[in-house]
């Protein structure tokens, strides 16, 4: 275990069904991340939250909500998906800034049928 | 514009023989540097970091990585490759706030 913990490991959902992803760390950090990796394509950053805030969108579709509501805890709200949204979804969290690097949990795989 | 360039998607080695894979940046200031590994259906887990102390950086399970400035580079070694090695393994910059990730090197281990 790294620290962060994500759950489901694997959700399989329909495209009008509603979810959440969940994301945990009790590492003391203040930044959290969303990742989308879709096989043969870079790592896609979703969302940031430093300090609870959020400081980045990325042009991320609506259909997908992000929400923070402490420093330990990031969720990932789920409707309406496209088929093309099934991949990995990663959390990741750090202190504040790049410098020590992220820890990653060990992702959410979700497939939208 | 800062960038990452992973030069080969797949590096296939016989167990016991020397690993590289090859990583160059493009930074317009002193960057970071990660080599991450991700394992099969798992998250990514950090091997080794530069952050502007020694030139070359010993990570675990015997992975090393030499920053070299003028040609711009961040190679991940390591001197006998293990079957626990295969993986895929993704080199990445970061300035401020922002992380760039490369495309990623699949790397495959023959017994």
């Amino acid at each position: 275990e790294t620290g962060v913990t994500q759950t489901p490991r694997h959700l399989v959902m329909g495209m009008t069904n509603k979810k959440s992803l969940k994301c945990e760390q009790h590492l003391g950090h203040n930044a959290m991340y969303w990742y989308k990796q879709s096989a043969k394509k870079p790592l896609e950053l979703m969302f940031v939250y430093s300090l609870e805030e959020r400081v980045e969108n990325n042009s991320v579709p609506s259909r997908f909500s992000p929400e923070c509501p402490n420093s330990s805890h990031l969720f990932l709200h789920l409707h309406t998906l496209q088929p093309e949204d099934s991949a990995l979804y990663l959390c990741a969290s750090s202190p504040v800034g790049t410098y020590y690097g992220y820890t990653f949990g060990s992702g959410t795989r979700l497939t939208v049928v | 514009a800062q960038s990452v360039t992973q030069l080969d998607s797949h590096v296939s080695v016989s167990e016991g023989t020397p690993v590289l894979l090859r990583c160059n940046y493009s930074s317009s200031y002193s960057p970071s540097l990660f080599w991450y590994v991700q394992h099969p259906n798992k998250g990514l887990q950090l091997l080794l970091k530069y952050t502007s102390a020694a030139t070359l950086v010993k990570g675990i399970n015997g992975f090393e990585a030499e920053f070299k400035k003028s040609e711009t580079s961040f190679h991940l070694t390591k001197p006998s490759a293990h079957m626990s090695d295969a993986a895929e393994y993704f080199c990445v910059v970061s300035e401020g706030n922002q992380f760039y990730f490369g495309t990623g090197t699949s790397l495959t281990v023959i017994p």
